[in-house]
């Protein structure tokens, strides 16, 4: 069954603090992995994505890894704000399907407090 | 560019009524996908359309929910005799072409709630 397995469930950081989100999955075939963040009341927007060939990509804070042999991601925030604090979600790709392509982890709930 | 537009961002129904939720893709894109998101879970696929064309509806449930993009206008999801269950978040995305190779933009949602 194709799945995404997120944790922890929510997190609880000190603001300036490090944190990392996990993300397992079994979907196959697989296209790609992406990590979005979802604040509480809008959609989610896009933060990461990566192929089977890459290993890591930032985007300023954010770190996300991927290890493509044991089906395992992780998304590093450095330095965290009070604007992190979201709902961020793995997301990874089936290849060759269009509307049920995308197979969506419950997300893990980050609170980033002063 | 507006991105993508979702309204009412929140709408409230008696059990019974229909409710119509509406979106208007980013300009330029041509592919519309439609989820829910219930507390507590994943954004879940319900379907996906092109202009006047239903691509997969393999996510939506087969009685009172139904999904239109004409050729004009914005995409419909529609819920006929709304029951508690479907108070939810329903998220549209759309995409230029295929989406196993381009990302997604989400809107803003639309909150149902069935009382």
């Amino acid at each position: 069954k194709n799945q995404v397995e997120q944790s922890p469930q929510s997190l609880i950081i000190l603001e300036g603090k490090n944190c990392t989100l996990q993300c397992n999955y079994t979907v196959s075939p697989f296209s790609n992995l992406r990590w979005y963040k979802q604040d509480t009341g809008r959609g989610p927007v896009s933060l990461t994505i990566m192929t089977f060939s890459e290993n890591t990509k930032s985007n300023g804070r954010y770190t996300a890894t991927l290890d493509a042999d044991t089906k395992q991601s992780s998304l590093h925030i450095t330095a965290s704000q009070l604007s992190d604090s979201a709902s961020y979600i793995c997301v990874v790709s089936m290849a060759n399907q269009a509307g049920t392509a995308l197979i969506f982890g419950k997300g893990t709930t980050l609170s980033v407090s002063s | 560019n507006a991105g993508v537009m979702q309204n009412p961002r929140h709408l409230v129904r008696r059990r019974g009524q229909e409710a119509r939720l509406r979106c208007s893709p980013m300009k330029g894109h041509s592919h519309v996908y439609w989820y829910r998101q219930l507390p507590e879970e994943g954004l879940k696929f319900m379907v996906y359309l092109q202009k006047e064309n239903i691509i997969d509806e393999s996510g939506m449930p087969k009685e009172r929910f139904s999904a239109e993009f004409p050729k004009e206008g914005p995409s419909i999801l529609r819920i006929q005799q709304v029951v508690r269950g479907d108070s939810a978040a329903y998220f549209c995305a759309s995409s230029p072409r295929d989406t196993t190779n381009y990302g997604y933009t989400f809107g803003s949602g639309t909150r149902l709630t069935v009382v």
